[in-house]
């Protein structure tokens, strides 16, 4: 059964800090990989998605790695700002059309 | 573009008694979920429907819960009785083809008192 693990389960940084956001799965049975942003109240925004045949994903000041062999990818947010302050959630998609999430990491960027 | 439209937003009611959600997808989007997420958790799928079809509804608890698209657009999805463990955020999103993402809906906030 896949089990997505996210560390740490929160974070607070002051802004400009560039900081990594962790996710493991158990299974390399995968289709491929997504970060999503979750603000409170609101639903789930994708940020990237790496297919399991890509290393890694950029846009603007975010870039995620997958390391399929090892089950491991990362989120990189460069010169954090408190407009990124949110629940960042990892998901897998397996088989068909199944994503599985992780539990998320509550990110707090203060002034 | 409009998004995933969700109705209500938030609804509270005391054990036993029915509730219903309401979800509209984007339009053309042929792929509709309902997911559940529990406070702290992410969320986790109910089912899936492609068109007005249910392919996978093997996490849906069907002796209380059940849904419902009709004409493979909008879809409702109901709990009768409600348990005070409903007590979640009721997220549906919808998908366009197959390599596309999942676009979600702000969730409907259920309280059961």
């Amino acid at each position: 059964k896949q089990e997505v693990t996210q560390i740490p389960a929160a974070l607070s940084v002051p802004e400009g800090e560039n900081l990594v956001l962790n996710c493991s799965f158990t299974d390399s049975a995968i289709y491929n990989l997504q970060w999503f942003r979750q603000d409170p109240g609101k639903g789930l925004t994708s940020l990237l998605l790496i297919q399991s045949s890509q290393r890694e994903q950029t846009s603007g000041r975010l870039n995620a790695s997958l390391d399929k062999s090892s089950g491991r990818s990362t989120l990189y947010i460069a010169a954090s700002q408190p407009g990124d302050s949110a629940t960042y959630l990892c998901a897998v998609r397996v088989n068909t059309d199944k994503l599985i999430f992780g539990t998320g990491t509550r990110l707090q960027v203060f002034p | 573009e409009a998004g995933v439209v969700q109705s209500p937003r938030y609804k509270i009611i005391e054990k036993k008694q029915p509730v219903a959600f309401w979800c509209n997808p984007i339009s053309g989007h042929n792929t509709l979920y309902w997911y559940r997420q529990n406070l702290g958790q992410g969320p986790e799928l109910l089912i899936r429907y492609e068109n007005e079809e249910a392919v996978d509804d093997s996490q849906l608890p069907k002796d209380r819960f059940s849904a419902e698209r009709l004409k493979g657009v909008d879809s409702t999805l109901k709990i009768q009785p409600a348990e005070l463990g409903d007590s979640a955020v009721y997220l549906c999103a919808s998908r366009l083809d197959y390599l596309d993402t999942q676009y979600f809906g702000p969730g409907t906030r259920l309280t059961v008192l």
